[in-house]
């Protein structure tokens, strides 16, 4: 079946530089997107949005990117500080439904 | 705010046991999820509920049951446990929209089986 995957498993970026969290989908009916933080020893936290009639949506310092042409979903943290360090998974809502499908999460490191 | 509340945030159990998993939300949400993480594979979908006394299987209910007679509450029972359960489990509950919807997760409950 189809699934969410990501292209880097552990992300380590500098204190104060902005991280990139990359997320590819192979779902095409996917109309809904949401990336989620989840800290060590956490549930995953809900941290931004998208739905497919957008391209482009911000929040409080982060960013999601919706690419539909070439399936790619981005979340663009600026400013990283030591608390975003944790794992970030990006989801798929494959068309109707409530039911999410679940990428296997990249480890965001931040460095002092 | 949404809360969903796991019973346990550790638990050991021996092979064999019955196992109860616990999981309550506060927000009358409609759907309810449970999914196990395991480091590599992610989150995956173990049993849903779109309403009282309505289940749905995921896409690995083998060797799990649910239950909901209440609105509030999802349960997860592991009929007999197997040291291939030790895992992570995570509830996790939403809105019924119509269309997709974030979901609330709980803290997760870890589950050694031994």
């Amino acid at each position: 079946g189809e699934s969410v995957g990501l292209h880097l498993p552990t992300l380590s970026v500098q204190e104060g530089d902005n991280s990139i969290i990359n997320c590819a989908y192979s779902n095409s009916a996917s109309d809904y997107f949401i990336w989620y933080k989840q800290e060590s020893g956490k549930g995953p936290q809900f941290i931004i949005d998208i739905r497919s009639n957008m391209d482009k949506r911000q929040g409080q310092r982060v960013t999601v990117l919706l690419n539909k042409t070439v399936k790619h979903l981005s979340l663009q943290i600026a400013a990283t500080q030591p608390g975003d360090s944790a794992v970030y998974f990006c989801a798929e809502n494959p068309g109707g439904g409530n039911k999410l499908t679940f990428g296997t999460g990249t480890q965001l490191k931040v460095e002092l | 705010d949404v809360k969903v509340t796991q019973s346990s945030r550790y638990l050991v159990k021996r092979t064999g046991e019955k196992v109860f998993l616990e999981c309550v939300q506060d927000m009358d949400h409609e759907n309810m999820f449970w999914y196990r993480q395991d480091p590599g594979l992610g989150l995956r979908l173990i049993y849903f509920s779109y309403d009282v006394k309505m289940k749905e299987k995921g896409d690995i209910p083998e060797g799990y049951s649910v239950s909901r007679e209440k609105k509030e509450r999802f349960s997860l029972i592991l009929e007999s446990a197997s040291t291939n359960q030790t895992s992570m489990y995570l509830c996790a509950s939403s809105l019924n929209t119509g269309y997709g919807y974030g979901y609330t997760f709980g803290s997760g409950t870890r589950l050694t089986v031994v």
